[in-house]
């Protein structure tokens, strides 16, 4: 089954960018989504589509996708933006829809 | 506007079953598929199955092949998944999502289903 692959944690100060990675074999071929997750709260897509995001996302939410590896770049982090991130895509063989294990952002 | 209404927490013996319920509202119905998705504490997300509402058809991940069935209701806008023979790896949230294009737009609130004796 097709397997994707986030880093567990990454922590970034108030105002600086961070970039939470997903990678899989030919990622760059698929459309990647990201959805944020906060404590106790269901998932909400902020990316979709590599790089689309969904009215009521602000713009500091970006995304890209090449090779094996995708991006989600997060500008000007703010506390609230503290959350469980995952990627996810679609997969032909097996389960069609597959999660990245996520990665926990702290804004420190 | 969209809202998928999940029903509430449930707990269950093991080897019993559980059927949780996702009404949407908001939207036509059968112009949606809704999946299932899971999340054990600290866990990542699991998907588990879905179903086109227009059509009835489903497809089920291989982990839950045999013990999920996942039905809905056109009449009553509203999906339901059922999991037998639970175990007390069973013991999570449950999530309803629905499909627009490739990703996940609107979610349920999340049921917890706990398996214990």
């Amino acid at each position: 089954s097709y397997v994707l692959t986030q880093p567990p944690s990454v922590s970034v100060a108030p105002g600086q960018t961070t970039r939470i990675t997903c990678a899989g074999v030919n990622i760059g071929r698929k459309s990647v989504q990201w959805y944020q997750q906060k404590p106790g709260q269901a998932p909400l897509l902020v990316v979709h589509d590599d790089s689309d995001r969904p009215s009521g996302i602000p713009e500091r939410f970006s995304g890209s996708n090449s090779g094996n590896t995708a991006t989600l770049t997060i500008s000007r982090v703010e506390a609230g933006d503290e959350a469980d991130y995952y990627c996810q895509v679609w997969d032909s063989y097996s389960d069609p829809v597959v999660f990245g294990g996520g990665t926990k952002l702290t804004v420190l | 506007q969209v809202r998928l209404v999940q029903s509430g927490a449930e707990v269950k013996k093991p080897g019993a079953s559980v059927k949780v319920s996702c009404k949407a509202s908001g939207y036509t119905f059968t112009s949606h598929a809704v999946h299932w998705v899971r999340q054990a504490p600290g866990q990542r997300l699991e998907w588990m199955g879905w179903i086109n509402a227009a059509n009835g058809n489903t497809k089920y991940s291989q982990k839950f092949q045999g013990r999920v069935t996942i039905t809905r209701d056109t009449s009553a806008s509203t999906t339901y998944m059922e999991l037998s023979s639970l175990k007390s790896e069973d013991t999570t949230v449950y999530y309803c999502a629905r499909l627009d294009g490739y990703f996940f737009d609107y979610w349920g609130q999340g049921t917890l289903v706990t398996v214990s004796s």
